[in-house]
């Protein structure tokens, strides 16, 4: 049982690169969320999607893009990458009916270096 | 998007119950309250969940103020494993799916 799958785990990135941090999940939920966390601080999320083909900004979109093409892949895209884009990046998957009761399944994290 | 409040941080020892307080005074009526916590290294993982009345699992309870605006995660026999970051988050009904998550509560568990 998969879950969520995040690729890479670890890059390395010079300043002004481009790169796309994959999730995957394999459970059929309908929610999807990117959060990055800075060394010692809590989550702060991205973007989030309710669906193919919905996306939202969240607390810290600037200097990111999502796409949600299929339920099962939410990319997060970083055009140009900026030392304060150094970070751990989590992908989440949530399932929900009308209760909103859903529980959120983590992958193990991305973790981002931009030098 | 209604916002939690957490100690920073918190000692327990081995063995011994640890409650984790959250306040939460502007919860709507249908959000529901989610704790998650997170171990070195990992990403989080989710705990307990709870609306109204206390619930409890098998890894933690969780006790909801009647007013809804406060709970408190309970951990009945803290292990060195509990040592983790906590977090409180609200999750609404129907609602906004922007899941916000605070600084949480860093548990530290002393053998």
């Amino acid at each position: 049982n998969a879950g969520v799958t995040q690729t890479p785990k670890f890059r390395i990135l010079k300043i002004g690169q481009s790169m796309t941090l994959q999730c995957t999940q394999d459970m059929n939920h309908n929610y999807m969320y990117w959060y990055r966390q800075d060394p010692g601080m809590g989550l702060k999320l991205i973007y989030y999607s309710v669906g193919a083909g919905i996306t939202d900004k969240g607390e810290v979109p600037n200097g990111y893009n999502v796409s949600r093409s299929t339920t099962e892949d939410f990319p997060l895209r970083l055009e140009l990458a900026a030392p304060s884009q150094t970070s751990v990046y989590f992908c989440a998957s949530s399932q929900t009916g009308h209760l909103n009761t859903g529980e959120l399944f983590f992958g193990e994290g991305s973790r981002l270096t931009v030098l | 998007d209604a916002k939690t409040t957490q100690p920073n941080s918190m000692e327990s020892n081995e063995e011994e119950p640890v409650h984790l307080p959250c306040n939460h005074s502007t919860i709507s009526g249908t959000d529901y309250i989610h704790w998650y916590r997170q171990l070195p290294s990992q990403g989080p993982e989710y705990v307990i969940h709870g609306l109204t009345s206390n619930v409890n699992n098998r890894m933690a309870s969780l006790a909801i103020a009647e007013d809804r605006k406060s709970s408190t995660l309970i951990l009945h026999r803290a292990t060195l494993r509990d040592a983790a970051v906590y977090y409180c988050i609200l999750r609404g009904q129907g609602g906004s799916e922007k899941l916000v998550f605070g600084k949480g509560t860093k548990l530290t568990v002393n053998p």
